[in-house]
């Protein structure tokens, strides 16, 4: 199985930081990665898809970021519905497998 | 618009089976590139994948449960159930189903591109 792991699990940030959060995979997918932002209480929503890849009506401040088996989720200027928790996964091969997650918290 | 539904018992005992049901609309199980995938989540930790179908009948299990998980279609009726046999404390969790939809029609999609609200399950005595 290919383990993901994100990095930091949590992170405290003001209205307008620039946040990143980092997936490493264990073994090469490619761009085959996958961010999720997920609130409380609700389902995960598709925030960006093969790696850099806006899903329709995510803001530009979100971008993804590919670097061999790394790969960044950049927030350029975090807005009070940005904080939530952020999830990867990757989508390059069975089985599917998602990164621990990354909370983003207001400082 | 898609929209997908869970429903199913809030509330198992051990080793009972879970039967989930997954209702959809706006897609269908019979046109090429669409599937609908099952993911948990417990309380306050991380998704875990655990099944997926496509259009063509192809399915994929998480192997940590693949002994324990079948996955079927009805397509005449635009849903999905998921089994989970000899259910568990451990297997306490939000169970979402979710649609991938590839707009080729040619690939096996493997990202989750729409989610249903999820429904909490309890493992208990």
């Amino acid at each position: 199985d290919i383990q993901m792991t994100q990095s930091p699990s949590s992170v405290s940030a003001s209205v307008g930081d620039r946040v990143t959060i980092t997936c490493r995979a264990s073994q090469g997918i490619r761009n085959w990665l996958v961010w999720y932002q997920q609130k409380p209480g609700k389902a995960p929503n598709l925030l960006i898809d093969a790696a850099s890849i806006l899903a329709s009506g995510v803001p530009s401040r979100f971008s993804g970021s590919p670097s061999g088996t790394d790969f960044t989720l950049t927030i350029s200027s975090l807005q009070p519905e940005d904080f939530a928790t952020y999830y990867c996964q990757q989508s390059n091969s069975f089985p599917l497998t998602f990164g621990g997650g990354t909370k983003v918290e207001i400082k | 618009q898609i929209t997908l539904k869970e429903s199913g018992p809030t509330l198992v005992k051990p080793t009972q089976t879970l039967t989930l049901t997954c209702i959809f609309s706006g897609i269908s199980l019979s046109t090429s590139g669409v599937g609908v995938g099952w993911i948990r989540q417990p309380p306050g930790k991380a998704l875990e994948w655990l099944a997926l179908i496509y259009w063509n009948d192809v399915k994929d299990y998480s192997p940590s449960l693949n002994s324990r998980l079948t996955i079927t279609k009805d397509t005449s009726k635009d849903q999905v159930v998921l089994t989970l046999t000899n259910m568990a404390p451990v297997d306490t969790a939000t169970y979402y189903c979710a649609a991938l939809v590839d707009p080729s029609g040619n690939h096996y999609r493997k990202t989750f591109d729409h989610w249903g609200q999820g429904t909490l399950v309890t493992v208990s005595s």
